[in-house]
């Protein structure tokens, strides 16, 4: 059974950096046909894609976020991170990483942590 | 790219509830649909318009027409309160786009 969790600051202060790492166990993170992905959820809002990486590190992102987000991997740990840079009041939200699997050319979520706040206030 | 849904939908235990997803994106891509109880994370319902992974109830079921998926949940329980939401890609398949999420009362 794959599992998922993330880990990082809860806190951040306005205009730094936020930073997230999602560790797999029960699988292989540098196997071929899944995407690893980070997604968030404002406070009582819906799911908000930020992006995903291969284990190859071809990266894919939301457009929206593109200018400020970094997803890597670390596939010798069976990690991947996520960076978003000049963070607001407005990234404040819960942060999930989650497994793509490519079906049919297309990237449903099978696998995801359980979530973490984080949240931006000085 | 927008993937829309209506903001809720009420059904009575034992009744069938449709949760309808539309776009542009989805008369040419598949569509995906997850549930999400309170404080927890989304789990995957539906892939692939219409195909169940292992472990998901019967009732649950997926379609799609044109440009709009549909969510089925046949005889309605209580514990399939939640929000629900659609999946999918744009059509050059560089960034992936959720709904804004139904919120499912049973009544």
């Amino acid at each position: 059974q794959v599992q998922l969790q993330e880990s990082g600051p809860g806190l951040v202060k306005p205009s730094q950096t936020l930073s997230l790492t999602c560790t797999v166990s029960g699988g292989s993170i540098d196997s071929g046909g899944y995407y690893w992905s980070w997604i968030r959820q404002h406070p009582g809002k819906g799911l908000e894609w930020i992006g995903y990486i291969y284990y190859s590190g071809s990266t894919y992102y939301n457009p929206s976020l593109k200018s400020r987000v970094t997803i890597s991997v670390d596939t010798s740990k069976k990690q991947f991170s996520l960076r978003l840079r000049s963070v607001t009041a407005a990234d404040t939200a819960v942060y999930y990483c989650a497994r793509g699997a490519v079906v049919a050319a297309t990237v449903p979520f099978d696998y995801w942590g359980q979530g973490t706040l984080v949240t931006v206030s000085s | 790219y927008e993937l829309t849904q209506p903001p809720s939908v009420s059904v009575s235990p034992g009744q069938t509830a449709r949760i309808t997803c539309s776009g542009e994106t989805l008369s040419v891509k598949y569509g995906h649909w997850y549930q999400q109880k309170p404080g927890q994370a989304p789990v995957l319902l539906i892939y692939k318009d219409s195909e169940r992974p292992s472990g998901i109830p019967e009732r649950f079921s997926g379609s799609s027409s044109g440009a709009t998926l549909t969510l089925t949940i046949s005889g309605v329980q209580a514990e399939d309160e939640a929000d629900y939401y659609c999946q999918s890609a744009d059509t050059t398949n560089t960034y992936e786009l959720f709904g804004g999420g139904t919120k499912l009362t049973v009544l």
